[in-house]
């Protein structure tokens, strides 16, 4: 079946401007992540979701990040009053559930650019 | 979460093996080993984890060592498609939170 797609696959949008990711995870994966990746740095966790609640928030750079999941399904990441320092890749990922040794399958990502 | 170290980068020719080596001496006992690769401007893929005893499957093989402490994922012949950024990572079997905590990853070269 089809993998995780993620949407739009760049974005660049000046400083200040909010901004909508969206994840579609495999279809029914219960468990969805979210990572960034900034230049030259490592992946960093953002925010995990076990169906459309999320109990982990402790990811999330500011208060300036939201994340929500409706439907058990589809997630949308949104950065609001975009700063430079946002510029990254933003991954989405989805494992069949939460716990446990299951491997996640990561999307290929939305290049964000704050000018 | 206990923490991995891996060496910065390494090369191999291609249709050699390659081991590519990770250090863990504060893993718990409930502490799956993970491996994960990231190719060029992708996302990272799953490639094999491991409990206690070693794993093989199509990708790769992983070998544990006895006491846990380290781990050698083993590319049996590399390919220049194996070029990527190899993370070793932990994550614990009891907890709910199986986020993935990534480190600096080893840089795989394959040349001809």
């Amino acid at each position: 079946g089809a993998g995780v797609s993620q949407s739009p696959s760049n974005k660049v949008t000046e400083k200040g401007k909010d901004v909508e990711l969206r994840c579609d995870p495999i279809s029914g994966h219960t468990a969805l992540y979210w990572y960034r990746q900034s230049l030259g740095q490592g992946l960093e966790f953002l925010i995990y979701f076990q169906g459309n609640s999320a109990p982990d928030k402790s990811g999330l750079p500011s208060d300036r990040f939201s994340a929500e999941r409706t439907g058990g399904s589809v997630s949308t990441l949104t950065i609001q009053r975009t700063q430079q320092e946002d510029s990254a890749v933003y991954l989405c990922a989805s494992s069949l559930v939460l716990a446990g040794p299951y491997e996640q399958y990561f999307g290929p990502g939305t290049r964000l650019t704050v000018t | 979460d206990a923490k991995t170290t891996q060496p910065n980068s390494m090369e191999s020719n291609e249709e050699e093996p390659v081991h590519l080596p990770c250090n863990h001496s504060t893993i718990s006992g409930t502490d799956y080993i993970h491996w994960y690769r990231q190719l060029p401007s992708q996302g990272p893929e799953y490639v094999i984890h491991g409990l206690t005893s070693n794993v093989n499957n199509r990708m790769a093989s992983l070998a544990i060592a006895e006491d846990r402490k380290s781990s050698t994922l083993i590319l049996h012949r590399a390919t220049l498609r194996d070029a990527a950024v190899y993370y070793c990572i932990l994550r614990d079997l009891t907890g709910t939170a199986s986020k993935l905590t990534f480190g600096t990853g080893t840089r795989l070269q394959v040349t001809l």
